[in-house]
């Protein structure tokens, strides 16, 4: 059964020191994975996709890495406005109308505190 | 540009009431999908449609039904609602995947419904 897991459920960080989130997967066929970024009350954002073992991404204090089996995303000296839960999510499938589905780890909340 | 509108944003219906919830898109995007998102759960894909008259169940169908007449709506039905469909429900809809195989997702601001 395709599984998708993300580690810590949460992570409180002071301003500037730097971490990393884990989402480690087992899936069959992986077409894509893709972080996102929710605040509260609001729909997921996207941040990232990686299609590829040892691909990067990088988007300010995010960068977004991917192995055979798991992907992180580093937070280099974060700023309060980094605050947020972030979720990573993937594609797989043979099938082609399967390709689109997304399914999700169940985030890590980050809060930076000044 | 507005992207993904859901409506309502907050609802709290009766045990056994019926709605429907509502989901347009304006980027002329095939693919769209309906989630719904429990506290600590992630997000469930409830439906998802690859294109006008496509449907297919997702993980968790069960009290929900969808239909795709147009590109741009999906809407969601909850028919005879019960307290365990209180949650977080959102939309999203994306190209069709590229010759990569992924394409991401853009999603609604949610609507959270209470059953009671």
């Amino acid at each position: 059964e395709d599984q998708v897991t993300q580690s810590p459920e949460a992570l409180r960080l002071q301003e500037g020191e730097s971490s990393s989130l884990n989402c480690s997967y087992t899936v069959s066929g992986l077409r894509g994975l893709f972080w996102y970024r929710q605040d509260p009350g609001k729909g997921p954002e996207f941040l990232f996709t990686l299609y590829s073992a040892g691909e990067e991404k990088e988007k300010e204090r995010l960068k977004a890495t991917l192995t055979k089996k798991e992907s992180f995303l580093h937070i280099t000296a974060p700023k309060p406005e980094d605050s947020a839960t972030y979720l990573c999510a993937v594609q797989a499938g043979v099938a082609t109308d399967s390709w689109g589905k997304l399914q999700f780890g169940a985030g890590t909340q980050v809060v930076v505190t000044p | 540009n507005a992207g993904v509108t859901q409506t309502p944003k907050f609802r709290i219906l009766k045990i056994g009431q019926s709605m429907t919830l509502q989901c347009t898109q304006d980027m002329n995007h095939n693919y769209m999908y309906w989630y719904r998102q429990d506290p600590g759960m992630g997000l469930k894909l409830i439906y998802y449609s690859v294109g006008a008259g496509i449907t297919d169940k997702g993980e968790v169908p069960n009290g929900y039904n969808v239909s795709r007449s147009t590109t741009e709506d999906f809407p969601l039905r909850l028919e005879l609602a019960a307290p365990s469909q209180t949650s977080v429900y959102f939309c999203a809809s994306s190209p069709a995947p590229g010759g990569r195989g992924g394409a991401e997702a853009f999603f609604g601001q949610g609507t959270r419904l209470t059953v009671v």
